[in-house]
């Protein structure tokens, strides 16, 4: 993977209602995609991970993601947010040849009452 | 299961002091082990990564350094700290082979002062 774009730096929305974060990367070979989450003050949590098989992906938290070859994007979904998913949200990807990850700059979520 | 811990969570330290921040993973064994960082406003940024004893890759040009003195031990050090220093450093690990998922520890705050 050469390059991971976020490409939204904060994504406002009102509690309850859904969000797309966005996320696409430049390779021509195969990869492994993932979305991480980091709480204020925190490590990097884990939330989903496409490594082969179906190309959607759930997740922790009700969240849920859909890898699209064609586009190579790998946009990560929730059709209901909660104030408690306020966070930063992180997607990387890498080269299933290469154990490197190239992250995204990184999303905000804010939610708003 | 797995679990990854590193300490310590909070310091601040004086310009041109040492720094050792340590970091050790549980219920695994050779894994690969990562220093990452992140500025304040920034994303992540790898530092350094080994995957084994001894083995270490340093990413960038900087005066911090690395090592693995134990097969589930990872520290980050520095001889003389730097105002550029300051940031959340996490450490890391993943499974070799496992598919590149990597686990993040609680991070460490660093404020050089």
């Amino acid at each position: 993977a050469q390059s991971v774009t976020q490409l939204d730096s904060q994504v406002p929305v009102f509690e309850e209602a859904p969000v797309e974060l966005r996320c696409n990367y430049s390779s021509s070979v195969s990869v492994y995609l993932f979305w991480y989450v980091q709480y204020p003050n925190q490590g990097l949590q884990l939330l989903l991970k496409y490594l082969s098989g179906s190309t959607l992906v759930k997740g922790i938290n009700g969240f849920e993601a859909e890898f699209n070859k064609s586009q190579t994007s790998f946009h990560l979904r929730k059709p209901s947010v909660h104030i408690s998913d306020t966070a930063e949200y992180f997607c990387a990807v890498s080269e299933t040849s290469n154990y490197q990850l190239i992250w995204g700059a990184g999303t905000k979520l804010i939610i708003k009452p | 299961s797995q679990t990854i811990h590193q300490w310590p969570a909070t310091l601040v330290q004086p310009v041109g002091s040492p720094l050792s921040l340590e970091c050790t993973v549980e219920g695994t064994s050779n894994p690969n082990l990562y220093w990452y960082r992140q500025a304040a406003g920034r994303g992540l940024q790898l530092l350094f990564y080994s995957v084994g004893i001894g083995q270490i890759s340093s990413e960038v040009p900087q005066n911090l350094s690395a090592s693995r003195p134990q097969d589930r031990q990872f520290i980050l050090s520095s001889k003389k700290l730097l105002l550029s220093d300051s940031g959340f450093y996490l450490c890391a690990w993943s499974v070799q082979g496992g598919g590149n998922t990597i686990y993040f520890g609680e991070g460490s705050w660093l404020t050089v002062v």
